[in-house]
């Protein structure tokens, strides 16, 4: 497909585990973005690669919240211990340069 | 603070009718592009419009168009002739200068009444 592609759609763990959620991104886009959407809320950046470096991870909540994007193509969001409050909406955003960014449709987590 | 407000948690419409979706934004850099995106239940958000900060004229996309009002720090979205498909939840971004995050507001939830 051509856009931003997000796995998996829906994740359920319980307190404790770690989860790892993974993105592939536009083919040809530089610039990825992880942004966390609490139910009824506006997203919140989380950490921005532009290929393979990490250049802002000041919205990471946490120590427990690590990303990644080797290749500088596909990233993986992991998040170890994972706590009730971790429960949202993670959304994987690519662009080009300056251009507008395109979301994926999001990983649903659940923390039981 | 950069900040982007969106004081309207609902509104509702009738099918085509125009209907306007606030957002103010407060930033102190001169540099800056505001960004409108739709959120369907189904959960993905859709790119809809972008006006940069130094735009001289409003931005239009087909049925979208944006209000910018600089010196009021508004960036309002008019959807003209309103459609049942456009219900969904509607957010106003802003992204500052250099740095390429999105600072998201809380987002409008429209409903497109027949």
């Amino acid at each position: 497909g051509a856009g931003v592609s997000q796995s998996p759609r829906y994740k359920v763990a319980k307190r404790g585990q770690d989860v790892a959620l993974r993105c592939d991104p536009i083919s040809g886009h530089v610039s990825l973005f992880w942004y966390q959407q609490a139910l009824g809320q506006g997203p919140e950046f989380l950490t921005y690669f532009q290929n393979e470096a990490q250049l802002d991870k000041s919205g990471l909540p946490s120590d427990r919240f690590f990303a990644e994007r080797p290749e500088g193509s596909v990233s993986t969001l992991k998040i170890q211990r994972t706590q009730q409050e971790d429960s949202a909406v993670y959304l994987c955003a690519s662009s080009l340069a300056d251009q507008p960014q395109h979301f994926g449709d999001g990983t649903r987590l659940s923390i039981l | 603070a950069q900040k982007i407000t969106q004081t309207q948690p609902g509104m509702f419409v009738q099918e085509k009718e125009a209907v306007t979706l606030d957002c103010t934004y407060d930033t102190s850099d001169p540099s800056y592009g505001l960004f409108w995106y739709k959120q369907p239940s189904s959960g993905e958000m859709i790119f809809l419009i972008y006006q940069g900060s130094y735009d001289q004229q409003n931005a239009t996309e087909g049925r979208y168009s944006l209000n910018f009002q600089k010196a009021r720090k508004s960036a309002n979205l008019v959807i003209s002739a309103s459609q049942l498909g456009d219900s969904a939840m509607y957010f106003c971004a802003m992204r500052i200068g250099g740095y390429n995050k999105l600072i998201f507001g809380a987002g409008t939830r429209l409903a497109v009444h027949p």
